[in-house]
């Protein structure tokens, strides 16, 4: 069975960095890549970035670019995704996803994390 | 980027109603659309892949259709369980979510 098990929630001041861990059980973690999306509240979803968790290569989103860098830890099957120069509208859940390849080049997600809520406050 | 616009924003439904969402996108994106389903306080759920194929363990009265452009998710007997919001996710080019359909109780 396929869990997605993510990190407690967090509380940051503008301008600092937070760090969202996702652990993965139940299929093979290298074969798989997993994306990141967040949902500001009341929002719809917003994809962030992906990694091959086989070979590591990486993708990010534009709106995120020079702010967002995720990795993965094969040994641990975790993956992290860090959100720098944080600003009040980061404030939102954060979800990691288990992404399956399409012959588009892109991915759908079949099965997410439970979500870390980042709160931005000073 | 390509944008994905759903419609309605809000339905009002009873159980056994027949229920339809559209969502369209800005440009032509093949068949490359996810549905999902998502109660508060809850991750998204997969329903529907490659704009009509069903994920497993997902009840049949939830299918999908269209190509293109113009997509419908369609609950053939909303039950109790289904009353939640719904988001098409377009994965033509990068990953691009529509705005939400929330389906609540007439």
């Amino acid at each position: 069975q396929v869990h997605l098990v993510q990190s407690g929630a967090e509380v940051k001041k503008p301008g600092a960095s937070v760090k969202v861990s996702c652990k993965a059980s139940g299929y093979t973690f290298t074969g798989y890549a997993i994306n990141w999306v967040r949902q500001a509240p009341g929002q719809r979803p917003e994809w962030m970035g992906w990694i091959n968790a086989g070979n590591g290569q990486t993708k990010y989103s534009q709106e995120f670019q020079g702010r967002v860098t995720i990795t993965r830890d094969t040994y641990a099957s975790t993956a992290y995704m860090e959100l720098s120069s944080l600003r009040s509208e980061d404030t939102a859940v954060y979800y990691c996803a288990k992404s399956v390849w399409e012959r588009s080049g892109w991915y759908y997600y079949d099965y997410w994390g439970q979500g870390t809520l980042v709160t931005v406050s000073s | 980027d390509i944008q994905m616009t759903q419609s309605p924003s809000t339905l009002s439904a009873s159980v056994g109603d027949r229920v339809t969402i559209t969502c369209r996108a800005s440009q032509s994106i093949s068949s490359w659309l996810a549905w999902y389903q998502q109660k508060p306080g809850e991750a998204p759920k997969l329903l529907i892949y490659k704009a009509s194929s069903v994920q497993s363990g997902v009840p049949s009265r939830f299918s999908g259709s269209g190509s293109g452009t113009e997509f419908t998710l369609t609950i053939s007997s909303l039950q109790p369980d289904d009353f939640a919001s719904y988001y098409c996710q377009q994965y033509n080019s990068f990953s691009t979510f529509g705005q939400g359909t929330k389906v609540e109780v007439k």
